[in-house]
């Protein structure tokens, strides 16, 4: 199987920073990468599908980047309804894996 | 709007059989290109997917579970269902289903990611 690692586990941050997500794979995986965002008690929603495309009605400070095995995650300006865990997932085969999380948290 | 909602027991005894079922509306199953898909996450963990299926029933499994996993569909009920069997304390999870979106590529073939899931439901084992 693809393992995906992503750093750091848990991000302190101040509403309007830029924070930054990375996701590496174990092995390439081209652009299949997606994004989530999970908030406690709720389903995870998708922000992010091939690495880069932003999906419908996300706000556009969501961005992310990378191809083969290294990806990111990036917020512009970080805002108070985007303290949540987000989670990378790749999609390179019928075997489908998940990062390990990364809890945004208020500094 | 598509639509997935689980349902199924919330208590399961240990090394009983597990069974979910995700109905979904506002799209049809039988008619669709897509996957459909279960995940689960265990309190205070990450996901995990734990397989999928096509309208025609072609299915995948994750590997680690494949020998007590069992996904099937009905299309007639625009539903598809999960069963795990033999649990015990680490299958305590939410369970959610989700929809799979493919994207094809010229050269790799199809991709397919979870655009929309459901709400999740919690499932414990415990006698």
């Amino acid at each position: 199987d693809i393992q995906m690692t992503q750093s750091p586990s848990t991000l302190s941050a101040s509403v309007g920073d830029r924070v930054t997500i990375t996701c590496r794979a174990s092995q390439s995986i081209s652009s299949w990468l997606a994004w989530y965002q999970q908030k406690p008690g709720k389903a995870p929603k998708l922000l992010i599908y091939k690495a880069s495309s932003l999906e419908s009605g996300v706000p556009s400070r969501f961005s992310g980047s990378g191809s083969g095995t290294e990806f990111t995650l990036t917020i512009s300006s970080l805002q108070p309804d985007d303290f949540a865990t987000y989670y990378c997932q790749q999609y390179n085969s019928y075997w489908w894996t998940f990062g390990q999380g990364t809890k945004v948290e208020i500094k | 709007q598509l639509q997935l909602q689980e349902s199924g027991p919330g208590l399961v005894k240990p090394s009983e059989t597990l069974s979910l079922t995700c109905t979904v509306s506002g799209d049809s199953i039988s008619s669709s290109n897509f996957y459909w898909g279960w995940i689960r996450q265990p309190p205070g963990k990450g996901l995990e997917w734990i397989g999928s299926i096509y309208h025609s029933g072609s299915t995948y499994y994750n590997p680690s579970l494949k020998s007590r996993v069992t996904i099937s569909v009905d299309a007639s009920k625009n539903q598809f269902s999960l069963k795990v069997s033999s649990v015990t304390a680490a299958d305590t999870a939410v369970y959610y289903c989700a929809r799979q979106k493919p994207y094809y590529d010229i050269l790799t073939g199809t991709h397919y990611y979870m655009d929309v899931w459901g709400k999740g439901t919690t499932v414990t084992v415990s006698s």
